[in-house]
This record gives structure tokens, sequence and C-alpha cells, in this order.
């Protein structure tokens, strides 16, 4: 079993949808986590890490559920220039941990 | 303030070469992760140094890998006697380092083609 996983899509909504996809992470010890965005042959972007209490930046919010081990992105009123893949990934707390990503999940809004 | 930039952006080799990918992080940043991502499929972890730690080669495919940091700074991605399935977007990040959260901020990738 991986260490994250995440569907891999593609998700397919219309404009202004409301859309919302998870993260499963296997390790209890993760303490740190974070999602990613990336584009079409682009690197990946930090899109925002992901606080115990949750946590909103405009449209997208955050969850954590420690209890189930997984996180979740949320994105409200969904826009053309969504259309990505949203990686996520978690790291141990510990300096020598490396943070581990998923295999990202494919999200493509259309007109 | 400069990002962490990968060179060669591009580059095409023939089977059985070798060949060297380079990153500059971010200046001061002490962590340093190398992954590897196959068209249309996730980040694959290579390797990662921690300031003066030993790295943690454990995602390394095979003995043909290799990297190394020189001074903290630069770190440079071996791959010798290449194989058509090394094709794939090579990508360096670099994060403060420490414990606790830090965002990873990537280079834009070596786009590596084996023939």
């Amino acid at each position: 079993r991986k260490e994250v996983e995440q569907d891999p899509g593609p998700f397919n909504v219309p404009e202004g949808a409301t859309v919302a996809f998870n993260c499963t992470y296997s390790n209890s010890a993760s303490q740190s986590f974070f999602w990613y965005r990336q584009d079409c042959r682009k690197e990946p972007k930090l899109l925002m890490s992901v606080y115990s209490s949750g946590n909103e930046d405009g449209r997208f919010t955050a969850q954590l559920n420690r209890a189930s081990q997984y996180i979740s992105l949320l994105i409200r009123d969904s826009k053309l220039s969504d259309s990505a893949t949203y990686l996520c990934a978690v790291k141990r707390y510990s300096s020598a941990s490396k943070i581990i990503f998923g295999s990202g999940t494919r999200l493509s809004i259309r007109p | 303030g400069a990002g962490v930039s990968q060179s060669p952006s591009n580059k095409v080799t023939e089977k059985g070469k070798d060949v060297e990918l380079r990153c500059d992080p971010i200046s001061g940043h002490t962590a340093l992760y190398w992954y590897r991502q196959r068209l249309g499929q996730g980040l694959e972890f290579l390797i990662y140094f921690q300031g003066n730690s030993a790295p943690d080669k454990s995602g390394l495919p095979s003995d043909r890998f290799s990297a190394e940091r020189t001074g903290g700074s630069v770190s440079t991605l071996t791959i010798q006697r290449t194989q058509q399935e090394d094709s794939a977007v090579y990508l360096c990040a670099s994060s403060r380092g420490g414990s606790g959260t830090e965002t990873q901020y990537f280079g834009p990738g070596t786009r590596l083609l084996v023939l």
C-alpha cells in the first residue's frame, strides 16, 4: 500500500460547481500536510498547508481528519483556471523525514 | 528573489550514456529533494538532503542513480548507463529545512529523453 494515496480522477465538473477530493495517508506519525497544484508541463506549486483546525483561503478549504487519516480539499465556485492536477503531500514531524507526495488528482473544469 | 533553478531544461541522450542534472536551490535552504515524474504520473521520490545529515537515498531506483550536494548548496543527480525507462522529468525542490511545516519550492525540472 502506498503511504499517500489519491483518486487519480479525472474529475470533470462544470464551472461554478463545488468539488472535493480526499487524500489518505497510512503513517500515523505524519504531522505536516500540504496541497500542491501542478499545471500541465509545469512544476508543482504550494496551494495551501493543511492545519489541524482546517483552513480556508478564498474558494479553497482544506481539512484534516487524523482519526481517519485523510486530508481533503474543497473548491467552491470552480473556475476554468482551477483545471490542474492537485497533489497532496505529507511529512512526519522530523527534520530528517522526507515529504511524500500522492500521485495527484486531475481536475478539469468545463464551461 | 531567485527561485530554484535546474539545468539543463531539456536533455536528449542515447541509451547507455551518462547524464548529469544540476539543481541550484534557494539560498539558505538546507533541505533539497530530487523527484522523478514520468508522463502522466505522480512524483516519485528519489533522494533527500537535509543539512549535514546523511542523505536519504531510499528512493533511488538502482545503483545507476546517484546524487551529491556540494557545500550544502548545489546538487547534481547523475544517471549512469541511461535506459529508455529513465525518460522523465526530474524535479528538484528545496525548503528551509528543519521540522514542522515547511514549504517546498520546485524548480522547473529537467526533461530527459533517452533514445
